[in-house]
């Protein structure tokens, strides 16, 4: 079993709607969780991080955590062209930093 | 977040060649990896480039063939030796801290094809 899965798409969503990318994982120790964002050809951008169970907005983007049943999301509201792009979930374990990446979901946003 | 240069950003290279690619931050950092992200497809990591000792390699790689230096807080180097098209890939440097909360950064990656 992977550490960390994502639904692997690819998504399409129509431009105004809101995007859900899922994540799940395995490792019970798993502390620390992040959304990156992947353009064609470039290397991943840092979009949220979420610690604590909950949710975390930040501007469009929403990550939820729920470590009850290991799970992690990120919505993207009002969903733009520009988020067009692969989205990478990733968890680190306590006392340590190296990410565990899932597989991404690649995302379309249809004007 | 800190400024990551990594170079060369891309590169065609010989089989049975080396390639040393550089990272270089503008801060001191706590971690430094380095990933390989193979066509189509996530990031794996290679190994955790630590600070005057040897790397800590992950299962799958092997000093011989990836050999890292990092000889101070903000420089490492991450080598792809004997290469072969097996190789071609992106490969990227990521560093964290101390003052980024565990939130890990990227270089630009180096595009390196093998022929």
């Amino acid at each position: 079993q992977k550490e960390v899965e994502q639904n692997s798409g690819p998504l399409s969503v129509p431009e105004g709607a809101i995007a859900s990318l899922n994540c799940t994982y395995s490792d019970r120790g798993s502390q620390s969780f992040f959304w990156y964002r992947q353009y064609s050809g470039k290397s991943p951008e840092l979009i949220m991080s979420i610690y604590s169970n909950g949710d975390k907005e930040d501007g469009r983007f929403t990550a939820q955590l729920n470590k009850a049943s290991q799970y992690v999301s990120l919505l993207i509201r009002d969903s733009q062209p520009s988020d067009s792009a692969t989205y990478l979930c990733a968890g680190t374990i306590f006392g340590n930093e190296k990410l565990t990446f899932g597989t991404g979901t690649r995302l379309t946003i249809i004007p | 977040s800190a400024v990551i240069s990594q170079k060369p950003s891309r590169d065609i290279c010989q089989r049975g060649t080396s390639l040393t690619i550089q990272c270089q931050v503008d801060s001191q950092v706590t971690m430094m990896f380095w990933y390989r992200q193979q066509p189509g497809q996530s990031l794996t990591l290679i190994a955790t480039a630590n600070q005057g000792s040897e790397a800590t390699y992950e299962s799958g790689f092997v000093i011989d063939k990836f050999p890292i230096s990092r000889p101070n807080l903000t420089f490492s180097t991450l080598t792809v030796s004997n290469m072969s098209p097996e190789d071609s890939s992106i490969y990227l440097c990521s560093v964290t801290g101390p003052l980024m909360n565990t939130e890990a950064f990227f270089g630009q990656g180096t595009r390196l094809t093998v022929v």
